[in-house]
């Protein structure tokens, strides 16, 4: 079982809907990021949280650290958001060797 | 302010040799760390640097080293390359390496 999980895994939305992508994952985390990528490569940090809820523009961000649990929504979806969005965990220090564990990435298309 | 630079952009070697991937952080960031990107594994976590400190290595094999100077640029290395050795490497910079993290727009090792 991996440690992070996102879901869905593809999602297909119409422009100006809303969009929910989530994230869970199973071990001690000291933060969680949200990182975009778009075709070609880069990949852009949208969010780094460790408790409640983060909002840039059209973008926002909780966590639920209790459950285990972080969800990336977008209001009002534009085309330019097509892009692959990705959840990553930052491990505990203390007796880890990792530093970021990704999930697979969700394929976001926002068609016009 | 200048962002991550990742030196080269684009590298094709063949089996059995090595290469020498670079990157410059943002100028302040004294963290580095580097992640793979394989269609198959999707980003894995390398190894991180923070004041010429190896602080933290993923499962990776010993082939895979890096390094970090006293301006904080960065460079791995891999050695004996192996055709699954080709990916997209990352590498992201931040003040501490718990802060949000900056990327660069990656190195594209192809093995042939």
């Amino acid at each position: 079982k991996n440690e992070v999980e996102q879901s869905p895994q593809n999602l297909t939305a119409q422009e100006g809907e809303f969009i929910t992508i989530n994230c869970s994952y199973s071990v001690g985390i000291s933060a969680l990021h949200w990182l975009q990528q778009h075709p070609g490569g880069g990949i852009v940090s949208l969010f780094m949280l460790s408790s409640g809820k983060k909002k840039h523009g059209r973008l926002i961000a909780t966590i639920n650290i209790q459950e285990k649990h972080s969800s990336l929504h977008i209001t009002a979806s534009h085309p330019r958001d097509s892009a692959v969005y990705i959840c990553a965990v930052m491990l505990n220090y203390g007796g880890s060797q990792g530093n970021l564990i990704f999930g697979k990435g969700t394929k976001l298309s926002v068609k016009p | 302010k200048a962002g991550v630079t990742q030196t080269p952009r684009y590298l094709i070697k063949t089996r059995g040799q090595q290469v020498t991937l670079s990157c410059s952080p943002i100028s302040g960031h004294r963290s580095v760390s580097w992640y793979q990107q394989t269609p198959g594994q999707g980003l894995q976590f390398l190894f991180e640097y923070f004041s010429e400190t190896q602080r933290n290595k993923g499962n990776f094999p010993g082939r895979f080293s890096g390094r970090q100077f006293s301006n904080s640029r960065s460079e791995m290395n891999v050695s004996t390359l192996e055709l699954g050795d080709s990916a997209l490497y990352l590498c992201a910079s931040s003040t501490s390496g718990a802060n949000v993290l900056t990327f660069g727009a990656g190195s594209r090792l192809t093995v042939l």
